[in-house]
């Protein structure tokens, strides 16, 4: 079946430094990527995702590009800032008679100090 | 405007008790689906409905649960019997159809005692 693993936190940063958050998945077909956001009380939120091989999401400074070679989808960003705090997953969905439902990893949660 | 909403917020419950969550998807949006997120965890599939069928039921962890979506718009999510390890958040998510980007609601914390 289909999983994802991602980096185990939490993670802990200063502010402007680099962030990479690992994710690595395993699925039957031709899998959709993403990452979601969770900030402090609130609901997640889709932050970026790529849909085919060597494809690049990105958004407010996050990257991430679809490796099919290394079944990879890292999260980065060159200078995170306190507002980034919050819990990052990544997901997939890999579609099935159209039920694009997701899978997702077990979460990282993210601290970014001044 | 508006996005997804469940309610209650919180519902807390006596083990055996029944309860009963409701999503509203945002308007015209096909495709809903519910997730359950344990603590410390990531949300995990329940079921999934593409307008008024229910498509997917795969994710429920026993006949205790019950998902319904009657009209096409409005869900709701019931448990019969709660046990405690029922207790976790119950997300709702929504998408205009099955392959484009879903919108979740806050969710629904349920604490079973």
């Amino acid at each position: 079946g289909n999983s994802v693993t991602q980096m185990e936190g939490p993670v802990t940063l200063s502010e402007e430094a680099f962030l990479t958050i690992n994710c690595t998945y395993t699925a039957t077909g031709y899998p959709s990527l993403f990452w979601y956001v969770q900030y402090p009380g609130e609901g997640l939120q889709l932050l970026l995702k790529a849909t085919k091989a060597d494809d690049k999401g990105s958004n407010k400074g996050f990257e991430a590009t679809y490796r099919k070679e290394t079944t990879s989808f890292h999260l980065e960003k060159g200078s995170v800032q306190v507002s980034d705090s919050a819990v990052y997953f990544c997901a997939l969905s890999d579609s099935n008679f159209g039920n694009e439902k997701l899978t997702f990893g077990t979460g990282t949660r993210l601290t970014i100090i001044p | 405007g508006a996005g997804v909403s469940q309610s209650p917020r919180y519902k807390v419950a006596k083990r055996g008790q029944d309860v009963a969550l409701r999503c509203d998807p945002i308007s015209g949006h096909v495709s809903l689906f519910w997730y359950q997120q344990a603590l410390g965890q990531g949300p995990e599939f329940l079921t999934y409905f593409q307008n008024e069928a229910q498509l997917d039921k795969s994710g429920l962890p026993s006949d205790r649960f019950f998902a319904e979506r009657p009209e096409g718009s409005v869900s709701t999510l019931k448990i019969q019997r709660t046990q405690q390890e029922d207790s976790a958040v119950y997300l709702c998510a929504s998408s205009y159809q099955g392959r484009d980007t879903q919108y979740f609601g806050p969710g629904t914390r349920l604490t079973v005692l």
